[in-house]
């Protein structure tokens, strides 16, 4: 069974710091893997999808990193902002069962 | 604007009551789908589609139905509600292009059961 692990929970930085969030999954046989930012009381919005092939994505300061062999995959924020919190979460689309799956999400906090 | 659409935003239902959930989509996607979020617990996979008459079983599928008449509508009803039902649903929808999907999601529903 597919199960996606997300480190830290909650995250506190001040404004500028660069930080990397982690994603963890125990099955290597995915599709994607996706990251999504979801602000408070909002839907999600899709931040950046790494195919299985791949080894990254950037989009402007977000650079997602895909280590499918170890089941790692890391978000990385340069010079955060304020605007930047919110709750981010990934899913792998699992090649087995065809379903996306989420982890619990990590909740960043940008201090001005 | 292109997108996924859930109704209602929000919804009170006494225990017992039935209700559906509408989630609409206008991309032509075949994928759509049913999520639950509950504090601590994530996104967890109620039901889902790959096309219009063809419907499957996601984690947490006990208490709900769907159906798939149309590309565009994947209604979710709760046959008799429940305080366990009480959880904000997100309907989303994805394409495939070869064995890649992009999702997209609605706003969600935010359901109260009493």
């Amino acid at each position: 069974k597919q199960e996606v692990t997300q480190i830290p929970a909650a995250l506190s930085v001040p404004e500028g710091e660069n930080l990397v969030l982690n994603c963890s999954f125990t099955d290597s046989a995915i599709y994607n893997l996706q990251w999504f930012r979801q602000d408070p009381g909002k839907g999600l919005t899709s931040l950046l999808l790494i195919q299985s092939s791949q080894r990254e994505q950037t989009s402007g300061r977000l650079n997602a990193s895909l280590d499918k062999s170890s089941g790692r995959s890391t978000l990385y924020i340069a010079a955060s902002q304020p605007g930047d919190s919110a709750t981010y979460l990934c899913a792998v689309y699992s090649s087995n069962t065809g379903k996306l799956i989420f982890g619990q999400g990590t909740t960043l906090q940008v201090k001005p | 604007n292109a997108g996924v659409t859930q109704t209602p935003k929000f919804q009170v239902l006494k225990t017992g009551q039935s209700m559906t959930l509408q989630c609409a989509q206008d991309m032509n996607h075949e994928y759509m789908s049913w999520y639950r979020q509950d504090p601590g617990m994530g996104l967890r996979l109620i039901h889902y589609s790959v096309g219009a008459g063809i419907t499957d079983q996601g984690e947490v599928p006990n208490g709900y139905n769907v159906s798939r008449s149309t590309t565009e509508d994947f209604p979710l009803r709760l046959l008799s509600a429940a305080p366990s039902q009480t959880s904000v649903y997100f309907c989303a929808s994805s394409y495939f292009t070869g064995a890649v999907q992009g999702y997209t999601f609605g706003s969600g529903t935010r359901l109260t059961v009493v």
